[in-house]
């Protein structure tokens, strides 16, 4: 059972567009963390979220963790070709799960084309 | 500074074999991790050490997998009798535990024929 559902898993658009992308559980994080990916490399840390309702801006990005800490989204303005990737949320502290244990969604893969 | 470096970067072996995959961490850094990523999907915990010991062990899928940091920095993942199903790309990542924001290494891709 996928403890972080990620949606939608693959989402291709036009440049210029904007786009959400979502990260929903049941169970509640201590803190929630975005990562990008390219193939080949290893996750790039984007953003850390680690207070209900909080939202934090990356130029055009645009991160949200649910008040109840057991969702969030990731909001991308105008997107540009360079956003092409795989894009990974990430909580730490699920159900009582130890610290420093990070549970991943399973990604979304987004493609902007030119 | 110099990131996550990981070796190989490619292995590939036969079923049954043994296999040791290497992590070296941001200096400094006194936590380190062990993810598998299989194709599609996001990384998958194995492991968490800090400093020498293993402070979660609970991802190693069975008892054929194990990995040690002797000294607090390098860390070696071994797996022995490999699987089919073993073959993933094995990310190491490494952190200072402050907001538990972990760095990646780029992985080594496991074949197993």
């Amino acid at each position: 059972t996928q403890l972080l559902e990620q949606s939608p898993q693959f989402l291709s658009i036009q440049e210029g567009e904007n786009l959400t992308v979502y990260c929903n559980s049941s169970s509640v994080f201590s803190s929630l963390q975005w990562y990008r990916q390219e193939p080949g490399e290893g996750p790039v840390l984007l953003v850390t979220v680690v207070t209900g309702g909080e939202v934090k801006k990356l130029k055009r990005l645009t991160f949200q963790f649910g008040d109840a800490r057991k969702d969030s989204s990731l909001h991308i303005t105008a997107a540009q070709t360079g956003d092409t990737g795989l894009y990974l949320c990430a909580g730490e502290g699920a159900g009582g799960t130890s610290y420093g244990k990070l549970t991943f969604g399973q990604g979304t893969i987004l493609t902007v084309h030119p | 500074g110099a990131g996550v470096s990981q070796t190989p970067s490619n292995k590939v072996t036969e079923k049954g074999k043994y296999v040791e995959l290497r992590c070296d961490p941001i200096s400094g850094h006194t936590a380190l991790y062990w993810y598998r990523q299989s194709l599609g999907q996001g990384p998958e915990f194995l492991i968490y050490f800090q400093g020498t010991g293993a402070a979660d062990d609970s991802g190693l899928p069975n008892d054929r997998f194990f990995a040690v940091r002797p000294e607090g920095s390098v860390s070696t993942l071994k797996i022995q009798r490999t699987e089919r199903g073993d073959s993933a790309v094995y990310l190491c990542a490494s952190s200072t535990g402050l907001y538990n924001e972990q760095f990646f290494g780029p992985g080594t891709r496991l074949t197993v024929l």
